[in-house]
């Protein structure tokens, strides 16, 4: 268990809709991180918030948006679902903003079917 | 840019064998960072081990072992006496200084270990 907690485990929706992906990180970490996981796209970097400020931005489809919370919590949303943002989405946590070195904990993953 | 290419898509092999995962990376930076994550069939991102590029001692753990050589920008990983829980998929990633902690991962290696 790497401490970082990512609801819900499973989402099936239909295209057209917008859903909202959670993630907790672990205590002490201040910074969280979206990677999307499909088959054609492997793993992909998508967005990188510390201490409730946007840090850096990848591959990250206009129609997502993500926040995070005083709390440190974060949001994923995908709006505008396509069939093909059917992908397994990961938050990871690590300790520090930059600097490359901190190693990121990942979560369990929510898997978005869109149908 | 960064680039991590593992270039074995799948390696089956007999338990209590070794087996050796290939990684080479690309970079432009002096300052960079590798790690290995294994991910199990159920699906989670776990880390495994992170260098740095200063440090080119190879490094045992267990079973696991990690050859880093910068002259041929690998990090090679090793299972010596595999066994059937090895079975995962293992990603190798790369992050640097200037961008931050962001993950570029290779494409993943699939091992299969057989009883």
């Amino acid at each position: 268990d790497s401490g970082v907690t990512q609801t819900p485990k499973h989402l099936i929706t239909a295209t057209g809709q917008r859903v909202t992906l959670r993630c907790s990180p672990r205590s002490g970490d201040l910074s969280v991180y979206w990677y999307q996981q499909s088959l054609d796209q492997g793993l992909q970097f998508l967005i990188h918030y510390y201490n409730g400020e946007e840090r850096a931005k990848g591959n990250i489809l206009e129609r997502f948006s993500a926040q995070q919370f005083p709390d440190l919590h974060s949001e994923l949303n995908l709006s505008s679902l396509e069939l093909g943002d059917s992908a397994l989405y990961f938050c990871a946590s690590s300790v520090a903003a930059s600097g490359g070195s901190n190693e990121q904990f990942f979560g369990p993953g929510t898997r978005l079917t869109v149908l | 840019a960064q680039k991590v290419t593992q270039a074995q898509t799948e390696i089956s092999v007999v338990e209590k064998e070794d087996v050796t995962l290939d990684c080479v990376y690309e970079t432009r930076d002096t300052t960079y960072y590798l790690f290995w994550y294994k991910q199990p069939p159920s699906g989670e991102l776990v880390f495994l081990i992170r260098r740095n590029s200063f440090d080119e001692q190879n490094e045992i753990s267990g079973r696991y072992s990690w050859n880093f050589q910068k002259s041929t920008s690998s990090f090679n990983f090793t299972i010596t006496a595999s066994q059937v829980v090895d079975s995962a998929v293992y990603f190798c990633a790369l992050s640097h200084k200037a961008a931050g902690n962001k993950l570029t991962f290779g494409g993943g290696t699939r091992v299969l270990v057989k009883p």
